[in-house]
Order: structure tokens, then sequence, then C-alpha cells
């Protein structure tokens, strides 16, 4: 079982607007910075949007990324059907028993 | 152009102890600013974070596992090592390397990764 908690499935239709949250705690997102990975079918993930809202050379301005106290969001405009992938939220934890990198539980992310 | 390329067994036998091999290229495993992260993804799972080490020799490993990992660099290789002992059929995943930075503790770049599967 996954420290952030994300929907296990989303979907949406070409040209449409889709939003993936994040839910964490006051250990994790609540005092760090969050990161998304996008990973498509049989590849590595890929570093998608950093320090929560912070997008990489090279990722299209149709992804993006919010954070509000302990949850976080990922916002897709414009669906392409491309964007089909599996999408992981991670951050930071300091908890007592030491600093972890915990991830989200993925959400697949289905274009109809 | 930085790179992350992994590297070790296929397969492993149960109670057996997995040696994985990152080699980076396009950056210094001397650098202050940067390190290295394993990260595993069972079958159809998700991403699980394991261990990272930076330049300083800085180590963290994963609560829940720390007991059997141990995470090493050799600078002069540009190569960060990772052991994990008495593997499990549970163990069974893809391992991922990926380069770590330090100030925000973010995965920027990662390996294409190396499917381990434990059996006897």
């Amino acid at each position: 079982q996954s420290v952030l908690t994300q929907p296990p499935s989303a979907s949406g239709t070409p040209g449409q607007r889709v939003t993936i949250s994040c839910s964490g705690s006051s250990s994790n997102i609540g005092s760090n910075t969050v990161n998304w990975y996008q990973q498509l079918p049989g590849t590595a993930p890929k570093l998608l949007i950093y320090s929560n809202n912070q997008r990489p050379s090279g990722v299209p301005d149709r992804f993006s990324g919010s954070k509000s106290g302990t949850s976080a969001s990922l916002a897709i405009s414009g669906l392409q059907s491309e964007d089909e992938a599996d999408y992981y939220c991670a951050a930071w934890d300091d908890s007592l028993n030491g600093p972890n990198v915990v991830f989200g539980g993925g959400t697949k992310l289905t274009v109809l | 152009q930085v790179t992350l390329k992994e590297s070790g067994p296929v397969l492993v036998k149960p109670t057996e102890t997995l040696t994985l091999t990152c080699t980076v290229s396009g950056f210094s495993l001397s650098n202050a600013r940067m390190g290295v992260s394993w990260i595993r993804q069972p079958p159809g799972k998700a991403l699980e974070w394991l261990a990272h080490i930076f330049s300083n020799d800085e180590k963290s490993y994963s609560t829940s596992l720390k007991s059997r990992l141990t995470i090493s660099k050799d600078t002069s290789k540009s190569q960060v090592v990772l052991t994990m002992t008495n593997m499990d059929p549970v163990d069974t995943a893809t391992y991922y390397c990926a380069r770590m930075r330090y100030f925000d503790r973010t995965n920027d770049y990662w390996g294409q990764g190396t499917l381990v599967t434990v059996s006897s």
C-alpha cells in the first residue's frame, strides 16, 4: 500500500481536461514539494512536473501541477492520445523513521 | 547528455544476494549537486523507492528494506552499486536507477531499468 494516495484510474476524451489527485500527510506533501512522473507503456518513468508546478524543458505546457496543504494535483489540458500512460506522484517524507522518498500508487490514464 | 544504465543478473534464487550496478554518464558522481537513487517496480505495480547516495557519501534507505540494502559508489568508474540480501520471489521487479538532484530531491533522469526475477 502506497504512502501517497492516487485514484487508480482516470479517463477523458481528446481535447478534454483531466485532473489526477495525490493525497498525503504533513510529513510528506505537507512539508515538501511534489513531483509527477509519466510512465508510457513498457518504458521507464519520465519526470513531468517538479517542485509542485515546474515543467522540465521539453514538457508541453498542457501539463500543470499544483499543491495545497497535504494534497497535490496534476492537470492535463487538451488531452491527446499519446498522453495515455501511468502517472505517479512522489514526495520526500520526513518521517520519524528517517527520510524516505514516497510514491503514489499510480493512476492509469485512458484516452477514450 | 545524461544517461544511466542498470546491469546485473536477470535471475536470482531465493535467499541469494542481488547485486546491481548503475553506470552513469553525462554527469559526475563527485558533483555535489547530484546523487543516484534506486527505485523498483514489481510487474503491474507501483514504483517503490529503495535508496539513494550523494557525492558526500550521504546515504538513505527505505525504512522497510533498510536491513537488506547497501548502496555504494565508485566515482572513478562512474558506478553506483546496490546490494539486496535474502532475495524472495516478492522482490521480482524492474529495478531502475535514477539521478537525484540534491537541492530538491528530484529524480530527473532514469535508466531503462532491468528486470530481476527471483525463482528457484
